[in-house]
């Protein structure tokens, strides 16, 4: 059973570029959350998204921006990149359907962006 | 003042000893706890998943909350050197979407 997936590995990007970091949920899942984390740092929330939607919003300007696709896969944008955008880019998945009182969030590998 | 507080450490400790890895929080809310484990580069591992106040165990791990206190914390008992890692908790309120995490504490088990 595939965890959850993300790629790229590492990015290198320079200021003012815009990226894509994307994101397969572990398998049964149907919902993805995205966190920074930054060297030494805790991940932060930046957005989730259910049903192809942005449920919750972090503290995150509007140069991030994300999609989730039918297949539960989604996307992570980053637009007019700075230097202190450079982080960890870590991907969560979880299960909304399956009921409970909150999600249960399960962690890719991450994508580790260097913004020169 | 951060929402979720964390030792950094690092904390290095003899193979076989208990260790203790502490939060604090402010938010009153928090109503679901949970304890990571990240290796270097890699994404955190979802460890321990606790609900209110109270302790829960699992093979050497025992994770306490003490709601009263906004107090949590993780012991890991007879560590072995590949408990080498960061440990991250984090905590959130019922029908949230985001973790609120801690800044992580480096844990070193030495041979």
């Amino acid at each position: 059973d595939a965890g959850v997936t993300q790629s790229p590995t590492h990015l290198i990007k320079t200021r003012g570029q815009q990226v894509t970091l994307r994101c397969s949920p572990k398998s049964g899942h149907d919902t993805v959350s995205w966190y920074q984390q930054a060297l030494g740092q805790g991940p932060q929330f930046i957005f989730q998204y259910y049903e192809e939607e942005e449920r919750q919003r972090g503290n995150f300007p509007d140069r991030f921006s994300g999609h989730q696709f039918p297949n539960y896969s989604s996307e992570l944008n980053v637009n007019a990149l700075l230097l202190g955008d450079s982080a960890l880019y870590l991907c969560a998945s979880s299960s909304r359907t399956s009921g409970g009182h909150t999600d249960t969030q399960y962690f890719g590998p991450g994508t580790r962006l260097t913004v020169l | 003042q951060k929402e979720v507080e964390q030792d950094p450490g690092p904390l290095s400790v003899p193979e076989g000893a208990i260790v203790s890895l502490n939060c604090t929080y402010s938010n009153s809310a928090f109503q679901y706890f949970m304890w990571y484990r990240q290796y270097s580069r890699k994404g955190p591992e979802l460890l321990m998943y606790t609900y209110s106040s109270g302790n829960k165990e699992d093979g050497r791990f025992t994770a306490q909350v003490d709601k009263s206190s906004k107090y949590i914390s993780l012991f890991i008992r007879d560590s072995q050197p590949s408990d080498s890692a960061t440990y991250l908790c984090a905590m959130i309120e019922t029908g949230r979407r985001a973790l609120t995490f801690g800044s992580g504490t480096r844990l070193q088990v030495q041979p």
